[in-house]
């Protein structure tokens, strides 16, 4: 069975530095990976997604992820936090492992951003 | 398109009364899931359906949870009796297919006094 990873329920930056928000999973075969994002009292929606082409894979709003096979991780990162980047982010997995590619959420991470 | 359409967008109840939460996914998808999300326990799937059908209802805490899809472009949950600790946030979303990133709906916020 396919399970994720996010370290860290909080990740605490200031403006303009790095974000590193970390993804780990567990997979038998190939995945499908995504990154969500949910502002306040809003749904989530998509960030970016790997579907097996480029193991970089950019997003929305200057956020990328690299997919690493070795390390079965799937870290999103951007280079310079922005005041609006502050949100809930949720990395998801889907593979053919359970008998369909229905996906799993990982937990969360709340990403607060300092002025 | 509209997008996913959720409603009501926030409902409070007495313990006891019946809640029925609604949702209208994006047309053409043919994937419907049932979310439950909150502080304790993150994002829950609760069921998903696929042309209409139920696939896997395991998400189902209790047999006062169900659920419906009449048709593609409508579904139901209903709580029945509601307890207080069924407050929480209900998703609605809609992919093309399983593997797909999801459409999430804004939520439905029920509150059980």
């Amino acid at each position: 069975a396919q399970s994720v990873t996010q370290l860290g329920s909080h990740v605490s930056v200031s403006e303009g530095a790095l974000v590193l928000l970390r993804c780990n999973y567990s997979s038998s075969v190939p995945p499908y990976l995504f990154w969500y994002v949910q502002y306040p009292n809003q749904g989530l929606q998509l960030l970016l997604k790997y579907t097996s082409a480029a193991t970089l894979v950019k997003g929305i709003n200057g956020f990328e992820a690299e997919f690493k096979k070795s390390e079965t991780s799937f870290h999103l990162t951007k280079p310079s936090a922005h005041m609006s980047d502050a949100a809930e982010y949720f990395c998801a997995v889907s593979d053919a492992s359970g008998g369909s590619y229905i996906p799993t959420f990982g937990r969360g991470t709340s990403l607060i951003v300092h002025p | 398109d509209a997008g996913v359409i959720q409603s009501p967008r926030h409902e409070v109840t007495e313990m006891g009364q019946e809640v029925t939460l609604r949702c209208k996914p994006i047309s053409g998808h043919d994937y419907l899931f049932w979310y439950r999300q909150t502080m304790m326990r993150g994002l829950e799937l609760l069921i998903y359906f696929n042309n209409n059908v139920p696939i896997d209802d395991s998400g189902m805490p209790e047999d006062r949870f169900s659920a419906k899809m009449p048709n593609a472009s409508f579904s139901t949950l209903k709580i029945q009796p509601s307890e207080p600790r069924d407050s929480a946030v209900y998703f609605c979303a809609s992919s093309w297919r399983a593997g797909n990133e999801q459409f999430f709906g804004p939520g439905t916020r029920l509150t059980v006094l």
